[in-house]
């Protein structure tokens, strides 16, 4: 069935350091992908998408990369700040559908 | 600005209460969701709406209603049959009816039973 979940519940890293958050899909069928930046207390801040006849895409500090043969995708922060700390979810849209499916979360942890 | 605003920011609900929790949206969007978050959880979607007076089920619809008698409003209806209400509440909105289109949450509402 759809879902979506994550290697890695948690992540820590250095700061200065990249990140590589990953992210499972199940659903050949999903052709749409979202990555959501959640902080305490607030609603999912979009941070970038990719659609699925691309490989790559990269926006200001972040890449995402999509591999369909493996179906996964992951999210690439580049020089990780104190500011990046939060919970990173990934959402899947499956063609045709009218919704996101939601992965769990996996929360980025910024040690100074 | 444009954005999605929920309200209340934290509500109780006493046992056997219905309440009702706000989410306006001045973006223009056709389409709105109401999802539940549960520590430490991803997001369910409870309920959805491409059109005015329109809306669908979603995955944990039981014990909620909605109404979309408005384009940029989507009230959310907890009811005494949800038996475990308690739960942060967000809302989303987004252009084209939602396929392949990012959603846009507000900041939710923190739902508590006394």
């Amino acid at each position: 069935g759809e879902s979506v979940g994550l290697h890695l519940p948690t992540l820590s890293v250095q700061e200065g350091d990249n990140s590589i958050i990953n992210c499972a899909y199940s659903n050949s069928a999903s052709d749409y992908f979202i990555w959501y930046k959640q902080e305490s207390g607030k609603g999912p801040q979009f941070i970038i998408d990719i659609r699925s006849n691309m490989d790559k895409r990269q926006g200001q500090r972040v890449t995402v990369l999509l591999n369909k043969t493996v179906k996964h995708l992951s999210l690439q922060i580049a020089a990780t700040q104190p500011g990046d700390s939060a919970v990173y979810f990934c959402a899947e849209n499956m063609r045709g559908a009218q919704k996101l499916v939601f992965g769990q979360g996996t929360r980025l942890t910024i040690n100074p | 600005d444009g954005g999605i605003t929920q309200s209340p920011k934290y509500l109780f609900r006493k046992e056997g209460q219905n309440v009702t929790l706000s989410c306006e949206q001045n973006l223009n969007h056709d389409a709105m969701y109401w999802y539940r978050q549960d520590p430490g959880q991803g997001l369910r979607l409870i309920y959805y709406s491409q059109i005015v007076n329109d809306f669908q089920k979603g995955d944990i619809a039981e014990g909620y209603s909605v109404s979309r008698e408005k384009k940029e409003s989507f009230p959310l209806t907890v009811t005494s049959a949800q038996k475990n209400p308690t739960a942060f509440y967000l809302c989303a909105s987004s252009n084209y009816g939602g396929a392949g289109q990012p959603q846009h949450f507000g900041d939710g509402t923190r739902l508590s039973i006394l």
